[in-house]
């Protein structure tokens, strides 16, 4: 079964710095990869996501995230944080893309990130 | 378009009661879930549904039932509920094909205690 892991349970980081969340996945073959976001009190929102193509992928809100196949990551990435990305991050993984998966996703622990003003 | 709504926002119950959660979507998705949120375990789907009136189990199916008797609807029913059952329950929904094949689009989120 597949198995996503998120390193950072929980990332505390000033205004201006730069941000890097580790994901990690168990499945080697085809995958769809996202990265979800959740605001204190709100629901899941997608920030990216990777299908195909270029493996670096631009989302929301300055963020971006690079696929490496070979290391089986999916890192989210934005260059300069702001106090409004508080919010726990979680990275997504459906396998067997295009098969019968049926959009199920497997989730990462999930990333608190806190940042101060 | 409303997206995907669920109903209540919250609920407590007590140990061995019943309740259902409803959730609705409003965007001719295929497929629907329903996942429990508990903290540092990320979520984890209960059950799935690829169509009315076909469900499936998901990771953790025990103490749950489902029923998708209209596209548009998904319920998720609690028959004798447990403490272990507290948690913040998720629907979600995508569609089968086109340019947003396997996104998945989230509700609001059920809070339920469970004394």
């Amino acid at each position: 079964a597949q198995s996503v892991s998120q390193h950072n349970h929980h990332v505390i980081l000033s205004e201006a710095a730069s941000l890097e969340l580790g994901c990690n996945y168990s499945y080697g073959g085809t995958v769809n990869l996202f990265w979800y976001v959740q605001y204190p009190g709100q629901h899941l929102q997608l920030l990216l996501k990777y299908f195909s193509g270029d493996p670096l992928v631009k989302g929301i809100k300055g963020f971006e995230a690079e696929f490496i196949k070979s290391k089986f990551s999916f890192n989210l990435r934005k260059p300069s944080v702001q106090w409004s990305d508080t919010a726990e991050y979680f990275c997504a993984v459906n396998d067997n893309a295009g098969g019968t998966s049926y959009g199920k996703l497997t989730f990462g622990q999930g990333t608190i990130l806190t940042v101060h003003p | 378009n409303a997206g995907v709504t669920q109903t209540p926002k919250f609920r407590v119950l007590k140990t061995g009661q019943s309740m259902t959660l409803l959730c609705a979507q409003d965007m001719n998705h295929e497929y629907m879930y329903w996942y429990r949120q508990d903290p540092g375990m990320g979520l984890r789907l209960i059950h799935y549904s690829v169509g009315e009136g076909t469900t499936a189990k998901g990771e953790v199916p025990d103490g749950y039932n489902v029923s998708r008797l209209k596209k548009q609807n998904f319920l998720l029913g609690l028959e004798s509920a447990a403490p272990s059952q507290t948690s913040v329950y998720f629907c979600a929904s995508s569609q089968r094909g086109g340019s947003s094949y396997n996104e998945q689009f989230f509700g609001p989120g059920t809070r339920l205690t469970v004394l």
